[in-house]
């Protein structure tokens, strides 16, 4: 149990792009999704956290016009990179929780987006 | 969240017990010790936390000193597949990823 999936697995996209990657608890309702980006050789950053149906709350320094968070339903929420730029180059990794002690977390298995 | 410190790397031989420690000296009363893993470009795989009393599961066993001043994971017998970056974090509703400890595991 407690499953996380997330689309696409891989993404490469031209500069000035916007590209959506998706976050999906497959076998339970998250009262609570995180959004993290992990570049090469370091630990993982918390992007944002989103309860369904409210405003994400971004982490200090997360640019939230940019970085678009949507969490329109219990299972379900949405990262949209919006005029990507070769810097936003990362490993993208959401994760899920169900329960109120939030630290318990079930993660995806992450994306991977390249900007050329 | 109280920060948590951990040894940067550890080796263990297969078969053998692993026993990666933890300090999280600042550790407030309400917050939980959570310890997760993370295989080289996969997300992290959440593997056991507690508050005051030791816990198992079928993954590991969590043992927290008396004062909570720190903590140990154990792996009973490791094997291969459990080489991995392993992150020790304190705290209620976040989670703060550290550096974590690369664990090695061989044959």
């Amino acid at each position: 149990g407690a499953v996380v999936s997330q689309h696409p697995s891989w993404v490469i996209c031209k500069s000035g792009t916007s590209v959506k990657i998706e976050c999906r608890s497959l076998d339970f309702q998250a009262t609570t999704m995180f959004w993290y980006r992990q570049f090469p050789k370091q630990s993982l950053m918390l992007m944002a956290t989103s309860n369904e149906g409210s405003k994400a709350t971004y982490e200090q320094g997360v640019e939230k016009d940019k970085f678009l968070i949507n969490h329109a339903s219990l299972t379900l929420s949405t990262l949209t990179v919006t005029s990507a730029h070769p810097e936003d180059s990362s490993f993208y990794i959401c994760s899920a929780s169900f329960r109120t002690q939030r630290g318990e977390q079930f993660f995806g298995p992450g994306t991977r987006l390249t900007v050329l | 969240d109280a920060k948590t410190t951990q040894p940067t790397s550890m080796d263990c031989a297969e078969g053998r017990a692993a026993n990666l420690p933890c300090n999280h000296s600042t550790i407030s009363g309400n917050e939980y010790v959570y310890w997760y893993r993370q295989i080289h470009s996969q997300g992290p795989q959440y593997i056991i936390h507690g508050l005051k009393n030791n816990e198992t599961n079928e993954m590991a066993s969590l043992i927290i000193t008396e004062d909570r001043k720190s903590s140990t994971l154990i792996l009973p017998h490791a094997t291969l597949r459990d080489t991995a970056v392993y992150y020790c974090m304190s705290g209620y509703s976040t989670l703060t990823f550290g550096k974590g400890t690369m664990l090695l595991v061989s044959p």
